[in-house]
C-alpha cells in the first residue's frame, strides 16, 4: 500500500538557517504530494502541493519539488522565522481519495 | 466561505460511555475522513466516507463507528470509550480525486 517516511524530530533551529525537512513516499501510480502545517492547538493547514512529477510548490518561502526518480518531497525554506516553529506533515493521495501522512517533524526556531 | 468544523472542541467522558463527535463541512465535498492524532504515531485513519450511505474502515476503527445520511455530516461514535481512545480526533474532507483535504480544529477527547 502507499506510505509515507518523513524525517523524525524534533528539528531545533536559529532564526534565518536554512530548513530541510526529508519526505520519501511508496506509491502505485501518479500521486498528489502534499505538505501540511499544524501550529500550535490548531488544525492542520494545506503549506503546499504538487500534483505531477517535476512540480515545484511553493507557499510563505516554503518549496518542495515532486522527484519522481527518487520518490521524494522534501520541504525546504532558506531562511526560517520564530513564527515557522510547527509540525510539518508530507503526505500522498493516490488513486483512491485517502490522504496517507508521514507521522509529522516538529520545529523548533529560536530567536 | 466555505469551512469544517468540528465540535466539542473539548470533551471528558467516563470508561464505558457512547461518545459522538460531529464534523460539518460546507464545501459540499463527498470524500469526508476521520483521524485521530497521538504521539509517535502521527496521523491514523479511523473511518471514511466517499458519500452519502457510503462507510469504510481506515487503519484503526476498532471501537469506532460512523453514519453518513447528508453529504454535510459525518459524526464519529465511539460505542464505549476506553482510555486507549484519549487522543485528538481531526475530520476532513475533500473533493476531487487526488485533491488536498481541508482538516476540522480538532477535537480533544479525554476518557476517565
Amino acid at each position: 500500500g502507499n506510505s509515507v517516511t518523513q524525517m523524525e524530530g524534533p528539528v531545533t533551529l536559529s532564526e534565518e538557517a536554512f530548513l530541510t525537512i526529508n519526505c520519501t513516499y511508496t506509491a502505485t501510480g501518479y500521486p498528489s504530494l502534499f505538505w501540511y502545517v499544524q501550529y500550535p492547538g490548531e488544525g492542520l493547514q494545506l503549506l503546499l502541493k504538487a500534483t505531477k512529477a517535476d512540480d515545484k510548490g511553493s507557499n510563505k518561502g516554503f518549496e518542495a519539488t515532486y522527484r519522481k526518480e527518487t520518490t521524494s518531497f522534501h520541504l525546504e525554506k532558506g531562511s526560517v522565522q520564530v513564527s515557522d516553529s510547527a509540525v510539518y506533515f508530507c503526505a500522498l493521495s493516490g488513486g483512491s481519495e485517502k490522504l496517507v501522512f508521514g507521522k509529522g517533524t516538529k520545529l523548533t526556531v529560536n530567536p | 466561505d466555505a469551512e469544517i468544523t468540528q465540535s466539542p472542541r473539548h470533551k471528558i467522558t467516563e470508561t464505558g460511555r457512547q461518545v459522538t463527535l460531529a464534523c460539518h463541512q460546507t464545501w459540499n465535498h463527498n470524500n469526508m475522513f476521520w483521524y485521530r492524532q497521538d504521539l509517535g504515531h502521527g496521523l491514523r485513519l479511523i473511518h471514511y466516507s466517499y458519500g452519502v450511505h457510503d462507510t469504510n474502515k481506515g487503519e484503526v476503527s476498532d471501537g469506532y463507528s460512523v453514519s453518513r445520511s447528508n453529504t454535510e455530516d459525518l459524526p464519529l461514535t465511539l460505542e464505549s470509550a476506553a482510555s486507549s481512545q484519549t487522543s485528538v480526533y481531526f475530520c476532513a474532507s475533500s473533493g476531487i480525486q487526488k485533491a488536498e483535504a481541508f482538516f476540522g480544529q480538532g477535537t480533544r477527547l479525554t476518557v476517565v
